[in-house]
């Protein structure tokens, strides 16, 4: 298994309050990316990262910021945590955006907002 | 973006085949994957097809590519209850993150 690890695994907090998940990586991978998968939704993109210090938007990045400052670290931030945002996060690396290669996945983190 | 569609549910019995479809959008798509979500994990990848494939075959899993109709199918011959799990279909769009579709719910009747 790809070397990728999240924290927290579980996590409830209240409205209003500020959240930071982290994904750890040992591949040395360029490529990081957040994901949240909601019933009805399936998988979508919310930030990705192609470097260190440098990222990109998702599908659904609004009230979502993150962080890269070391290769093998991706910081995910709810500023204000809404009841919206209750889902389970992933994060994946790849070695490249190109198609050919594979997205490795972190066994996720449930995160409930109350 | 438009959205890669899959059926959410597929029930089937234990021994039977399972064929799970998929449609995508980008003709231009170099690479179409399909990945596994068992209860309480991550996604791993299960098989992928380069687009000018028409099949790949491996093992149980025979994965169908009509590039004219942007139809994707992965069927899982001899299903077993340990087969039952989250099936999402994802098409590559140049160099830019994967697009995953809603996924496809598969449980095995026993």
């Amino acid at each position: 298994d790809a070397g990728i690890t999240q924290s927290p695994r579980h996590k409830v907090t209240e409205t209003g309050t500020p959240v930071t998940l982290r994904c750890h990586q040992t591949e040395n991978h360029r490529y990081m990316y957040w994901y949240r998968q909601d019933p009805g939704h399936g998988l979508r993109l919310i930030h990705y990262s192609y470097g260190v210090k440098d990222t990109d938007k998702g599908e659904v990045s609004d009230g979502y910021s993150v962080s890269r400052s070391k290769t093998e670290d991706f910081l995910l931030t709810l500023e204000s945590a809404t009841s919206s945002q209750t889902s389970v996060y992933f994060c994946a690396i790849s070695e490249s955006a190109r198609s050919s290669y594979e997205q490795y996945f972190g066994p996720g983190t449930r995160l409930t907002v109350t | 973006g438009e959205d890669v569609e899959q059926s959410l549910f597929l029930s089937v019995r234990e021994g039977d085949s399972s064929v799970i479809n998929c449609t995508y959008t980008d003709s231009s798509s170099t690479y179409l994957y399909w990945y596994k979500q068992e209860p309480g994990a991550g996604l791993q990848l299960l098989t992928y097809i380069f687009s000018n494939m028409d099949m790949k075959q491996d093992q149980r899993l025979t994965v169908l590519l009509n590039k004219k109709d942007k139809h994707l199918s992965l069927r899982i011959a001899d299903t077993q209850t340990g087969d039952s799990a989250i099936y999402f279909c994802a098409e590559s769009r140049g160099n830019t993150p994967l697009v995953f579709g809603k996924g496809t719910r598969l449980s095995v009747i026993a």
